[in-house]
């Protein structure tokens, strides 16, 4: 089985753009999830979609936005870009069975994104 | 909330030899599962090992184990006969299974570096 890949791999960005990043989770799997990682906050969850529908949510502000196709492939993106938006994007995916503390998450490669 | 802590920020061992990565946690919540990824410096995070908090019997994948003592809330994870490539960061992280707030909690991380 192919896992979990994200495109593009590496991003630079200036201030004030927006971008986008993909996620194409393993096949059979409905769960796809985001993470920031920083040197400073480590990783932090952003958020969860599941059948094209976000059921867990992080801590970020509303600049931070995603969504899920009908195929589980994602999309996640941040507008108005920050300094401090620089980091690792991790995508994960799960077959997003609810109330199993067994559900693993799978990750892809990330994509580094950097705001000059 | 869920806490993940790890202590050791970094570690040096000798090839061949075993290692401990100590992590602790903290969860009201009765159903849990604790997982420990490996991330080498290319960033990907590899899944390593899964210990769900009704087991039993502690869990084992290959050289990987894990030293799960519920009442200490302790799930250390024990490489055996390290290996070079064995060096990079590890994970451990925690999933509740609360509706809502299915997400990976993660800790800050070990660097473990293999000495030939």
């Amino acid at each position: 089985k192919a896992g979990v890949t994200q495109t593009p791999r590496y991003l630079i960005k200036t201030r004030g753009q927006q971008v986008t990043l993909s996620c194409s989770p393993i096949s059979g799997h409905r769960s796809v999830s985001w993470y920031q990682q920083t040197p400073g906050q480590g990783l932090q969850f952003l958020f969860e979609y599941f059948s094209e529908t976000q059921r867990n949510k992080g801590n970020f502000p509303g600049r931070f936005s995603g969504r899920q196709f009908s195929n589980s492939r994602s999309e996640m993106n941040v507008s108005t870009l920050e300094l401090g938006d620089s980091a690792l994007y991790l995508c994960a995916s799960s077959l997003g069975t609810s109330g199993s503390s067994a559900d693993t998450q799978y990750f892809g490669p990330g994509t580094r994104l950097t705001v000059l | 909330a869920q806490k993940i802590t790890q202590t050791q920020p970094g570690m040096f061992v000798q090839e061949k030899e075993a290692v401990t990565l100590d992590c602790t946690y903290d969860t009201s919540d009765p159903s849990y599962g604790l997982f420990w990824y490996k991330q080498p410096s290319s960033g990907e995070m590899i899944f390593l090992i899964y210990q769900g908090s009704y087991d039993q019997q502690n869990a084992t994948e290959g050289r990987y184990s894990l030293n799960f003592q519920k009442a200490r809330k302790s799930a250390n994870l024990v490489i055996s006969a390290s290996q070079l490539g064995d060096s990079a960061m590890y994970f451990c992280a925690m999933r509740n299974t609360n509706f809502g707030n299915e997400k990976l909690t993660f800790g800050t991380g070990t660097r473990l570096t293999i000495i030939p």
